[in-house]
Formats: structure tokens, sequence, C-alpha cells
């Protein structure tokens, strides 16, 4: 079946910090891959996605690359701001299980002035 | 604005009682989904539907039961049965054709039940 794994947080940086989040996966298909962040109280909202291998997903300085070689999917931020405190989540998506999105356990981050 | 609703943010019960949480998308989207989330762990699929009247299990659904009469509306009810109701539950739609079939979240709607 397919899974996710995230590195385990908390993870507390200074602002322009350069973040890094590990996510690799497992799964029987030819899967979407994506982050999506939580705000403190809110729902999930979408960062980034990439649909296919060595594809980038990019938003807001956020930067992740879809590696099939090592089936991974790490997210990158070059310089953190207090704003990006926040959970982040690894998912992944494909035919085989109904485009049911397979959730990693989440990362918190949290950015100090 | 096209969106996901849900309402309201939060909701107090008291225990044994069946409550009905609302979730309303006007994205066209054809599917739907249900998660709770406890404190500090990850989203759990607890329904999901993928057509107007037809729905699944997922990984949790004993103790929930939802309906699926209208493609804007996926509405979750919590009974009695479910150990513990208290979380937070959010709902999300998911286009059927475009790509890269990513999932849509609401607000959340914050259960708790003494």
């Amino acid at each position: 079946g397919n899974s996710v794994t995230q590195m385990e947080g908390p993870v507390t940086l200074s602002e322009e910090a350069f973040l890094t989040i590990n996510c690799t996966y497992t799964a029987t298909g030819y899967p979407s891959l994506f982050w999506y962040v939580q705000y403190p109280g809110e729902g999930l909202q979408l960062l980034l996605k990439a649909t296919k291998a060595d594809d980038k997903g990019s938003n807001k300085g956020f930067e992740a690359t879809y590696r099939k070689e090592t089936t991974s999917f790490h997210l990158e931020k070059g310089s953190v701001q207090v704003s990006d405190s926040a959970v982040y989540f690894c998912a992944l998506s494909d035919h085989s299980n109904d485009y049911k999105l397979s959730f990693g356990a989440g990362t918190t981050v949290t950015v100090r002035a | 604005d096209g969106g996901i609703t849900q309402s309201p943010k939060y909701l107090f019960r008291k225990e044994g009682q069946n409550v009905t949480l609302s979730c309303e998308q006007n994205l066209n989207h054809d599917a739907m989904y249900w998660y709770r989330q406890d404190p500090g762990q990850g989203l759990r699929l607890i329904y999901y539907s993928q057509i107007v009247n037809d729905f699944q299990k997922g990984d949790i659904a004993e103790g929930y039961s939802v309906s699926r009469e209208k493609k804007e509306s996926f509405p979750l009810t919590v009974t009695s049965a479910q150990k513990n109701p208290t979380a937070f539950y959010l709902c999300a739609s998911r286009p059927q054709t475009g790509g890269a079939y990513e999932q849509y979240f609401g607000p959340g709607t914050r259960l708790t039940v003494t």
C-alpha cells in the first residue's frame, strides 16, 4: 500500500535560516506528491505539488523536487520568516487508491525572530 | 468566491447526542472527503464520496455516518457510538479531472463532547 514518512519535529529555527523537511514515500503506482501547510486552528492549504519524476513544485519561496530514484520529496526554503511557523504535511495520491491522500504525520516548524 | 465552507467553527455537545457537521463546496468538484485530526497527529480518513448518492468508508468510519444527496454537500454525523468524538474535523474536495488530483480543504470544525 501507499505510505509517507516525514521528518519528525518539532523543528525550531531562527529567522532567515534554511529549512529542510525530509519526506519519503512508498507507492504501488505513479503518485502525485504534495506539501500542505496548516496554520494554528485552520484547515490545510496546498503549498506545492509535483505530478511526475523530476518535477519541481514551488510556491512562496518553498521548493520540492519529485525524486523517483530515491522516492523522496523534500521540502526546502532558503530563508524562513516568523510567518512560516506552521505544521507541514507531505502527502501522495494515486489512481490505484481512488486518489485518496496518504499523509505523513506532520512536522511542526517554529521560526523565532 | 469559490471554496469549501464548514460550519460551525466550534461545536459543543453532551455525550450521548448525535451531531451533524456541515460541509458545502461551490468548486463543482465531484469527490468529497471527511478527515479527523487529533492534537499533534496527522489526518485520518473517515468517509469519502466520489459521486452523488455513493460513498465509501475510510480508515476510521465506525461511529460516523454520511450522506451525499447533492454534489455540493457532504454532511457528517457523529453518532453516540463514536467513543472519542472530540477532535478537529476537516472536509475536503477534489476535482475528477485536471492532473494532480489534489484535495482542497475547508477551515475545519472543532467538536468538543463532554
